[in-house]
């Protein structure tokens, strides 16, 4: 199986701040990689697919990269409304996924 | 629009069975195949498997696959997840998600399923 290691696990940001989420795969998995917002209390939010495409309606703010085993989730300006926990989640081996263990980004 | 709705909050006693639907709405509904995601409390989100609501066929993590079960109803575009002999480690939030590919694209609100004797 596929596992997914995320980097940090949590994170004390200010509004402005650059945030940079990264996300390693146990194995290849090309850009099959996509990344998800969750709210508490709330079901999670796609963001980011294919590694690197931003889902329409998703402000530019957010910005993926990486292929094969490492990738990054950026936020080039934190606004008050992102704060939230982020999710990697593979999809090489669709339809069976996998999750990373989730970045919970907090409000310094 | 896009729509899942799942069914209400549900506890159980360990060793029952729970079964969780999620109806769908606004798009094709064989079109797209649906994955159930579990989250336990101040956890992460654990995928428990997925079914075609084409022919029916299912994937399930192998953790679970002597315990679960999901069927679709394309009469109703409703899809169903049965987990069985419940314990406590299955106290959790399931969640059902269209999957579009290789994404997760659209998900319902939630089902909090409490096993508690």
């Amino acid at each position: 199986d596929i596992q997914m290691t995320q980097s940090p696990s949590s994170l004390s940001a200010s509004v402005g701040d650059r945030v940079t989420i990264t996300c390693r795969a146990s194995q290849y998995i090309s850009s099959y990689l996509n990344w998800y917002q969750q709210k508490p209390g709330k079901a999670p939010k796609l963001l980011i697919y294919a590694a690197s495409s931003l889902k329409s309606g998703v402000p530019s703010r957010f910005s993926g990269s990486g292929s094969g085993t490492d990738f990054t989730l950026t936020i080039s300006s934190l606004q008050p409304e992102d704060f939230a926990t982020y999710y990697c989640q593979q999809s090489y081996t669709t339809p069976a996924l996998t999750f990373g263990g989730g970045t919970k980004v907090e409000i310094k | 629009q896009v729509q899942l709705v799942q069914s209400g909050a549900e506890v159980k006693k360990p060793g029952a069975s729970v079964k969780v639907s999620c109806k769908a709405s606004g798009y094709t509904f064989t079109d797209y195949g649906i994955s159930w995601v579990r989250q336990a409390p101040g956890q992460g989100l654990e995928w428990m498997g997925w079914i075609s609501t084409y022919n029916g066929n299912t994937k399930y993590a192998q953790k679970l696959q002597d315990r679960v079960s999901m069927t679709t109803d394309t009469s109703s575009s409703t899809v169903y997840m049965e987990l069985r002999t419940l314990t406590s480690d299955d106290t959790a939030v399931y969640y059902c998600a269209r999957e579009e590919g290789t994404m997760v694209d659209y998900w319902g609100q939630g089902t909090l399923v409490t096993v508690s004797s």
